[in-house]
């Protein structure tokens, strides 16, 4: 069973730029979330997608970050303008649903440096 | 006080070794406890989960939840060089693998 696939790997921009993550997730799993880990620290959740819907974006940075899952299977996170605080690891995982004991997924992760 | 409280190390010890890694926490809502095992520039792997209080073992690992005292351990027996990674605790209150609130990592070294 393939994972969940995120590109690109590492990103480097400057601060003020924008930038954009893509996340695929595991084959049939309706739960989409992303998350942001910076160096030293656990991962933070985003927002969680179910289907092409918002179910939590209650963390997410809303003036600089958006995120969208429109056809219930890709999302894409994007940040503008980028700050150097959000120089980080942004991790997306998958889950079957929201069922309690329905486990989810990471993938590798999409290494962000803001100078 | 941050909700998820984990000692960052690293944890240093020879192959063989029973490790033990722990973490405390405040919110009394949490039911469910997971560890996550993550190696360098990889994405976390979970390793374990249990819900509400008591003991799971999976092969070497084992994990304990003591609600009473919020505290959550892991204990890895036999330990291999291949157990070198950073260990992330994470909870959540009733929403599952939903929610879920991560420790800062242990990173555990396990030297041949």
């Amino acid at each position: 069973e393939a994972g969940v696939a995120q590109s690109p790997r590492y990103k480097i921009i400057e601060k003020r730029q924008s930038v954009a993550f893509w996340c695929n997730p595991i084959s049939g799993h309706a739960t989409l979330y992303w998350y942001q880990q910076i160096l030293g620290q656990g991962p933070k959740l985003l927002i969680q997608f179910q289907n092409n819907g918002v179910v939590d974006d209650s963390q997410l940075p809303k003036d600089r970050f958006s995120a969208e899952r429109l056809k219930g299977v890709d999302s894409t996170l994007k940040i503008q303008p980028a700050k150097l605080e959000d120089s980080a690891v942004y991790l997306c995982a998958s889950s079957l649903g929201r069922q309690l004991n329905t486990k989810a997924f990471f993938g590798q992760g999409t290494r962000l440096t803001v100078v | 006080q941050k909700e998820v409280e984990q000692d960052p190390g690293p944890l240093s010890v020879p192959e063989g070794a029973i490790v033990s890694l722990n973490c405390t926490y405040s919110n009394s809502a949490f039911q469910y406890f997971m560890w996550y095992r993550q190696y360098s520039r990889k994405g976390p792997e979970l390793l374990m989960y249990t819900y509400s209080s008591g003991n799971k073992e999976d092969g070497r690992f084992t994990a304990q939840v003591d609600k009473s005292s919020k505290y959550i351990s892991l204990f890895i027996r036999d330990s291999q060089p291949s157990d070198s990674a950073t260990y992330l605790c994470a909870m959540s209150d009733d929403t599952g693998f939903q929610k879920l609130v991560f420790g800062t990592g242990t990173r555990l070294l396990v030297s041949p």
